[in-house]
């Protein structure tokens, strides 16, 4: 199984802050990630696909990129409906995996 | 719209088989295209992908979990089902169930559903 290494597993950060959150491959995956935002008691929303493609309906201040097997998810300008838990997935190969989130807190 | 609504008991015995369906409006399971997948989230813990089906019935599953799930689809109904025998506590938890895209990546979920193993 491909195995995805998120971090930090948390972050405490301000209204306004630029947030970033790093996911890594144990192999490559070329572009095969997506990133999810989780709420308390929801299930989760894709945000990213395709290592940088932004869903329909996503603010533009979440934004992807990668490079190599590292992958990166920022949120330009946090707002507050942006606390939550987020996590990585590749679908590079079976079984889809996922890391193990990053939860974003009030600072 | 494309909604997905999970249905099933709450609370299954340990030793028998858990068993949850997926009601999927707004769009068809036999138009192709789409994975329908099930995913599911120990309490507190990250997501761990079940396994999916196509609606010609063609199913990938987790190779940890592949001896006790079977997933199957009943496209007159437009729903999918989920299949787990010999639960544990082990099994408890959040189980989702969702549209993959032809890339793998999961577009809509349902609401999510608990499920607690215990006598």
């Amino acid at each position: 199984d491909i195995q995805m290494t998120q971090s930090p597993s948390s972050v405490s950060a301000s209204v306004g802050d630029r947030v970033t959150i790093t996911c890594r491959a144990s192999q490559g995956i070329s572009s095969w990630l997506a990133w999810y935002q989780q709420k308390p008691g929801k299930a989760p929303k894709l945000l990213i696909y395709a290592a940088s493609s932004l869903q329909s309906g996503v603010p533009s201040r979440f934004s992807g990129s990668e490079s190599g097997t590292d992958f990166t998810l920022t949120i330009s300008s946090l707002q507050p409906e942006d606390f939550a838990t987020y996590y990585c997935q590749q679908s590079n190969s079976f079984p889809r995996t996922f890391g193990q989130g990053t939860k974003v807190e009030i600072k | 719209q494309v909604q997905l609504q999970e249905s099933g008991p709450g609370l299954v015995k340990p030793s028998q088989t858990l068993s949850l369906t997926c009601t999927v409006s707004g769009g068809s399971i036999s138009s192709g295209g789409y994975y329908w997948s099930w995913i599911r989230q120990h309490p507190g813990k990250g997501l761990e992908w079940i396994g999916h089906i196509y609606y010609s019935g063609s199913t990938y599953y987790n190779p940890s979990l592949k001896s006790r799930v079977t997933i199957s689809v009943d496209t007159s109904k437009n729903q999918f089902s989920l299949k787990l025998s010999s639960v544990t506590a082990a099994d408890t938890a959040v189980y989702y169930c969702a549209r993959a895209l032809r890339s793998g990546f999961l577009d809509y979920w349902g609401q999510g559903t608990l499920v607690t193993v215990s006598s």
